[in-house]
């Protein structure tokens, strides 16, 4: 059982565009939404992270919409720049639980074209 | 600076030839975890720690093992590979202080069992 859907797989966008990339849960008791960045041969780093209490978080060129009633929260980098070029997921937690696993969706590749 | 090192970076091994991926974080974290990532599948956890002596199944657990001897460590053992463990494993750590945490992450083991 997938429990956070993640789309699209890839995405190419030309530079200065406006990339926008997909996830939606089924668990209600997810209630912190990061989002990680990986560059090839790196870990997965901690991009941006927003908790259900807001609809939207906003750092620089990127941004996280957040609908709890859709189950739904989307990343958008604005002005996408190459540097940007790299994988993207989404995840969800349980705060305080047992187990502080991140959920992952299956990733993005995002190819930003100069 | 601040870092989780995983140990080695590439590793290429036969069928059933018990072999450690070491892992340490020097931020006196509590949590700690193992991912695997595999295409087209995202990150999936295979085993978790939220402290010495304290660890449990992740996911995806079958065919590996962990220890917690030392707060800072937090190796992954797989006592008889198989083709199948063939994959890119993450370690990651975090700390449980805080409501809302962000994970750290290692640079990644590449492991190819033959």
């Amino acid at each position: 059982q997938q429990q956070v859907k993640q789309s699209p797989q890839s995405l190419i966008v030309q530079k200065g565009g406006i990339s926008i990339i997909n996830c939606a849960y089924e668990n209600t008791a997810f209630d912190y939404f990061p989002w990680y960045q990986q560059f090839p041969g790196k870990g997965p780093a901690l991009l941006i992270a927003i908790r259900p209490d807001v609809s939207e978080k906003k750092e620089g060129r990127f941004t996280i919409s957040f609908n709890k009633s859709a189950k739904q929260f989307s990343l958008h980098i604005m002005d996408s720049q190459p540097g940007d070029s790299a994988t993207y997921f989404c995840a969800a937690s349980i705060s305080g639980g047992s187990n502080y696993k991140l959920t992952f969706g299956k990733g993005t590749l995002l190819t930003v074209n100069p | 600076e601040a870092q989780v090192t995983q140990n080695p970076r590439y590793l290429i091994t036969v069928t059933g030839k018990k072999l450690t991926v070491t892992c340490s974080q020097n931020m006196n974290h509590e949590y700690m975890s193992w991912y695997r990532q595999d295409p087209g599948l995202g990150l999936r956890q295979i085993y978790y720690s939220m402290n010495v002596e304290v660890t449990d199944k992740g996911d995806v657990p079958e065919g590996y093992k962990v220890s917690r001897k030392e707060k800072r460590n937090f190796p992954l053992i797989l006592e008889s590979p198989s083709p199948n463990q063939t994959s890119l494993y993450f370690c990651a750590s975090s700390s449980i202080r805080s409501y809302y945490t962000e994970a750290f992450f290692g640079q990644g083991t590449r492991l190819t069992v033959v």
